[in-house]
């Protein structure tokens, strides 16, 4: 069963340095998304992506984030200059189509960590 | 305002018992989806069911059922015959069919159910 992956499954880094999160989509899945659950709390929305570019961001998603999908396969957030408040799970997410139902497929998560 | 709230934070049930997890939702958008997703201590996010605003029966899958009743604007899960492998954080998400709208899920607080043996 196609399944969505991310790597790595855990970072650590230091504040003020760069992270990039990687995913891989499902192979015919269009639509991508990024959220972030700080431990305890409630997931959250970061942003969504198709055709090569970004249709919806959320407030959280500020000029320190970026998304890109270099190439056919991976789906990437890089988080330019982390924070402390950075610390978090991510969740990258897949959908094959938009209207109707809309089942977003879950990979398993990084969890970040900013020292 | 929050759009989805999950008034109960932990419950445990005995196993083979049946639960019900709350879950009620805020929208003036006529077209909107209600998920289930499951978060086990691992961490993934299972997506475990989903009921469309215009559907007219409840969905159903294997163990799972959505009970919808849209004039409450409640969709709670209930999980039938519960097993201690049921034992996880439980979300409601909601996506609005909003036609500028990539459709982001907007998430509840959860629930995190808990079986005895």
């Amino acid at each position: 069963e196609p399944e969505v992956t991310q790597t790595p499954s855990h970072q650590v880094t230091q504040m003020g340095q760069e992270v990039i999160l990687r995913c891989v989509p499902i192979s015919n899945h269009l639509y991508f998304y990024w959220y972030r659950q700080i431990l305890g709390q409630k997931v959250e929305f970061l942003v969504s992506f198709y055709n090569n570019e970004i249709s919806e961001k959320s407030e959280i998603f500020d000029d320190q984030f970026s998304v890109e999908r270099p190439d056919g396969s991976n789906f990437t957030l890089k988080i330019r200059s982390t924070k402390l408040e950075d610390s978090a799970m991510y969740f990258c997410a897949s959908s094959a189509r938009l209207t109707g139902y809309n089942e977003q497929f879950f990979g398993p998560g990084t969890r970040l960590t900013v020292l | 305002a929050q759009k989805i709230t999950q008034t109960q934070p932990g419950m445990f049930v005995q196993e083979k018992e049946a639960v019900t997890l709350d879950c009620t939702y805020d929208t003036s958008d006529p077209s909107y989806g209600l998920f289930w997703y499951k978060q086990p201590s691992s961490g993934e996010m299972i997506f475990l069911i989903y009921q469309g605003s215009y559907d007219q029966q409840n969905a159903t899958e294997g163990r799972y059922s959505l009970n919808f009743q849209k004039a409450r604007k409640s969709a709670n899960l209930v999980i039938s015959a519960s097993q201690l492998g049921d034992s996880a954080m439980y979300f409601c998400a909601m996506r609005e069919g909003r036609v500028d709208s990539n459709y982001q899920l907007i998430w509840g607080a959860g629930t995190k159910l808990i079986i005895k043996p």
